[in-house]
């Protein structure tokens, strides 16, 4: 089987940073990524991990443990319009669906 | 370039109709995914396709579910005889290959929202 975890919901404040955890366990593991959500509206890729380490891009960077398996997203300079769910998903091989958390709200306060 | 399609962005059915959700993917895409979202939850695999194979529908229900994506035209899923449990929103994405997690290989459409009254 495989489970993601992941927290519900993350308060933080306008201009802090944040960082959102995933934990995952599942029969094999390609890769990590990580998509955000508005409210009502369609997920967008943000990130990808297939080795250990931080990958950055802007604001938002990813993290990788394989060993540990465990990953985060962090934000920094957090704005308004990070509010948002935030989805880790697993590709366990390179021809298989992806497996999604059940996603983190990230509630950001002025 | 356009990007992922679905039609229509909300259908509104009575227990017992049949639903047909389509998904047009990005130009130069060959593989097509089906997920559904409840409220305040994650999005849920359903049935991945490449044109003309289901290649994993692991997610889909036995029963009443079914997909296609045909040689010509856009991915069809059909929910036959709905009930009040499957109003949640159903979100397709595309790739141009089977590398699903390289960068941004995958890309959703704006989802389709099924209410059944």
């Amino acid at each position: 089987g495989q489970s993601l975890e992941q927290p519900s919901e993350v308060t933080a404040v306008e201009g802090a940073i944040v960082q959102i955890n995933c934990t995952y366990q599942t029969s094999g593991f390609y890769g990590l990524s990580w998509y955000q959500q508005h409210d009502g509206g369609a997920p967008t890729f943000l990130s990808y991990n297939a080795l250990d380490g931080l990958e950055e891009t802007g604001r938002f960077s990813s993290f990788l443990s394989r060993s540990d398996s465990y990953g985060y997203l962090l934000l920094q300079e957090l704005q308004m319009k990070d509010s948002a769910s935030y989805f880790c998903a697993v590709i366990r091989n390179r021809d298989d669906k992806i497996i999604f958390g059940k996603g983190t709200r990230l509630h950001i306060l002025p | 370039n356009a990007g992922v399609m679905q039609n229509p962005r909300h259908l509104v059915r009575r227990r017992g109709q049949e639903a047909r959700l389509r998904c047009s993917p990005m130009k130069g895409h060959s593989h097509v995914y089906w997920y559904r979202q409840l409220p305040e939850e994650g999005l849920k695999f359903m049935v991945y396709l490449q044109k003309e194979n289901i290649i994993d529908e692991s997610g889909m229900p036995k029963e009443r579910f079914s997909a296609e994506f045909p040689k010509e035209g856009p991915s069809i899923l059909r929910i036959q005889q709905v009930v009040r449990g499957d109003s949640a929103a159903y979100f397709c994405a595309s790739s141009r290959n089977e590398l699903a997690g390289d960068t941004d290989t995958q890309y959703f459409g704006p989802g389709t929202r099924l209410t059944v009254l």
